[in-house]
This record gives C-alpha cells, structure tokens and sequence, in this order.
C-alpha cells in the first residue's frame, strides 16, 4: 500500500529564506506527483505537477524535483513572502487516484 | 481561468439524514473525482468517475455512498444515511485526461452531522 510522509510537519521562516519541503513515498511505481497548497479552511490549490519521467519542474519561485527510484520529491521556495503561508501537500498519482501526505504548514514571519 | 465550483460551501445534517454534494466540474473534463478529509487528517480518495461509470473506488465507499452525473454539467456525491464519522470537508476534482494527469480541486464542501 502506498504511503507518502511528509517532512518537517510544521516550519516557520522569516521572510526571504529559502527553504525546501520533502516529500516521501514507498512505492516507486507511481505515475506523477503533484503539490499542492491548502490554505486554512479552503480548498486545494495545484502548484506543480511533475511527469515520473521528469526530474524537475519549475513554476515562478517554486522547483519541484523528483527521484523516482528513490520514492523522493522536494518542493523547494525561494526568496519565501509572508504570503506563502499555508499548508503544503504532496500526492502521487496511482492509478486514477492521489495518495496524499499528511502535509507541512508553512509560515513565513515579516 | 476555468474551476471547479461545489455546492453547498457548509452543509449541516442530522445523524441518518441523506445528503447529496454537488460539483460543477471544469466544462471539458472528462474525469471526476470525490475526496474528503477529516479535520486534522490526510485528504483520502473516496471515488473516480469516467464514461458515467465509477472506475475505482476506495474502502471508504461503502454501500451509503453514491455518485451521478445527472446531466452534462453537474457531479454529485450523495450519502444515504450520514454517520457522525462523515463530518469531514469533501473535495470534487476533475481532469482533462486519466492516467496521471493534473487534477484540479473545488473549494470543498463541508459536512457537519450532528
């Protein structure tokens, strides 16, 4: 059974670090990961999806990368804003259904 | 930019009551999705609809749990006899294609049984 981990659960930043999330999973035979942002009470907003041919994909400040055969994925922010505060999920794609981790909540101190 | 719109944002319903979640998926999507997540817990996959059929499921849905595609525009999701154990919020998704393709999400509708 797939099971995705998400690490660290929670961070906190001051403004303009730089900073990465991890994202695990066990089993490697997935289709493609996606990330995701869920602010408090709302819904899921998809922030990069990357092929499990693809090692990376970028969007604006956001990179994300992928070791498939490892069962890895990091999502990595740069220069972070007060206003990247949120929880952070990763999903991969089995199937016709994503697994999703726990997530890590975000907050990014002015 | 197209979305995904559900209805209602807050449902409140008593313990045995049928509800029924409404979604209006992205117009040329044809592939549908129900999620939910428990306060404080994961989002887990409940149901993927393709070709007005389910194409997977999950244990979570069970025999109370239904889904239709009623006409060319909505998708809803209907729980026969709510449990307080349902109260969660439930995501609709959709995608342009299966097989991995990205899956955009709804604003959610949460459930609260009482």
């Amino acid at each position: 059974k797939q099971e995705v981990t998400q690490i660290p659960a929670a961070l906190s930043v001051p403004e303009g670090e730089n900073l990465v999330l991890n994202c695990s999973f066990t089993d490697s035979a997935i289709y493609n990961l996606q990330w995701f942002r869920q602010d408090p009470g709302k819904g899921l907003t998809s922030l990069l999806l990357i092929q499990s041919s693809q090692r990376e994909q970028t969007s604006g400040r956001l990179n994300a990368s992928l070791d498939k055969s490892s069962g890895r994925s990091t999502l990595y922010i740069a220069a972070s804003q007060p206003g990247d505060s949120a929880t952070y999920l990763c999903a991969v794609i089995v199937g016709n259904k994503l697994v999703f981790g726990a997530g890590t909540i975000l907050r990014v101190k002015s | 930019e197209p979305e995904v719109t559900q209805t209602p944002s807050h449902q409140v319903t008593q313990m045995g009551q049928e509800v029924i979640l409404r979604c209006v998926p992205i117009s040329n999507h044809l592939y549908f999705y129900w999620y939910r997540q428990i306060l404080g817990q994961k989002v887990e996959f409940l149901v993927s609809f393709y070709n007005n059929e389910i194409s997977e499921k999950s244990e979570i849905f069970d025999d109370q749990f239904s889904v239709e595609r009623p006409d060319g525009s909505n998708f809803t999701l209907k729980i026969r006899s709510t449990k307080l154990e349902d109260s969660a919020m439930y995501f609709c998704a959709s995608s342009d294609q299966g097989g991995g393709n990205i899956q955009y999400f709804g604003a959610g509708t949460r459930l609260s049984v009482l």
